[in-house]
C-alpha cells in the first residue's frame, strides 16, 4: 500500500511549456484534489474530483487542466507555464465517508523560468 | 464550509501541553472539525476529528465546545518534532468533495 504517490518530485520548466504532474492512490479512494502551495503561504485548491469522470474547479483553477479517467490516477496538467506557477503541488486522496480524511502526496517542486 | 480563524502563531516548551484554539462561529449541525498539520513543507498531515464530542487518538485530543463554535486541539506532551503548522478546518463529514485550508497556527515547541 503506497498510498499517495506523485511524479516527478521536481521538475524546472521553461516559460511556455507544458506539463502533466502525475498523482495515483492505491487505496480505492473516491475523492482526490490538487492543491499547490507557494512560498510562506496555506495551500489552496486547483481541482477536485469526486469520482472517475467527475471533475470541478477549486479556489485557482486557472491555466490547470484535470481529468479523472480512473478512480487511481488524476493528472494535473499545465497548459503553458507561468513563472507564477512556479509552487509545491500537493495531491490528495480520500474515501466518502466520515474518517481520516484525505492522505497527501509527499508533493512536487515546480519551477517556472 | 464554515469559516474557521486560528491565531497565527504560538510557542510551547517541550514537555508541555500544547492548546491550539480554533472559531468556527458559523459551523452547521452536519459539518465536522478536522485537524491536518503540515511539518516544514512536507505534505498535511491528518491528526484527528470530531462532530459534537470530545475525541482522542495517539496523536492529540479534540475538545469541541457544547455550541459546537470553538475547538481546541490539545497535544498532552508537545515534543520538538511536533513543531509545524497546525490547520482546523470544517467540513461536511459525507460525501465531501474538497478541503479548503485556511492559514493555520504556526507552533513553535522549543527545548
Amino acid at each position: 500500500n503506497a498510498g499517495v504517490t506523485q511524479t516527478p518530485k521536481f521538475q524546472v520548466l521553461k516559460t511556455g511549456q507544458s506539463m502533466t504532474l502525475q498523482c495515483a492512490q492505491d487505496m480505492n479512494h473516491e475523492y482526490m484534489s490538487w492543491y499547490r502551495q507557494d512560498p510562506g503561504m496555506g495551500l489552496r485548491l486547483i481541482h477536485y474530483s469526486v469520482g472517475a469522470g467527475i471533475t470541478d474547479q477549486g479556489e485557482v483553477p486557472n491555466g490547470y487542466n484535470v481529468s479523472r479517467s480512473t478512480t487511481e490516477d488524476f493528472p494535473l496538467r499545465l497548459l503553458s507555464a507561468a513563472p507564477s506557477q512556479t509552487s509545491v503541488y500537493f495531491c490528495a486522496s480520500s474515501w466518502t465517508g466520515e474518517g481520516e480524511g484525505y492522505t497527501f502526496g509527499s508533493g512536487t517542486r515546480l519551477t517556472v523560468v | 464550509d464554515a469559516k474557521t480563524t486560528q491565531p497565527p502563531s504560538m510557542d510551547c516548551a517541550e514537555g508541555r501541553a500544547a492548546n491550539l484554539p480554533c472559531n468556527h462561529s458559523t459551523i452547521s449541525g452536519n459539518e465536522y472539525v478536522y485537524w491536518y498539520r503540515q511539518i516544514h513543507s512536507q505534505g498535511p498531515q491528518y491528526i484527528i476529528h470530531g462532530l459534537k464530542n470530545n475525541e482522542t487518538n495517539e496523536m492529540a485530543s479534540l475538545i469541541i465546545t457544547e455550541d459546537r463554535k470553538s475547538s481546541t486541539l490539545i497535544l498532552p506532551h508537545a515534543t520538538l518534532r511536533d513543531t509545524a503548522v497546525y490547520y482546523c478546518i470544517v467540513r461536511v463529514g459525507y460525501n465531501t468533495d474538497k478541503l479548503i485550508f485556511g492559514t493555520g497556527t504556526r507552533l513553535q515547541v522549543f527545548p
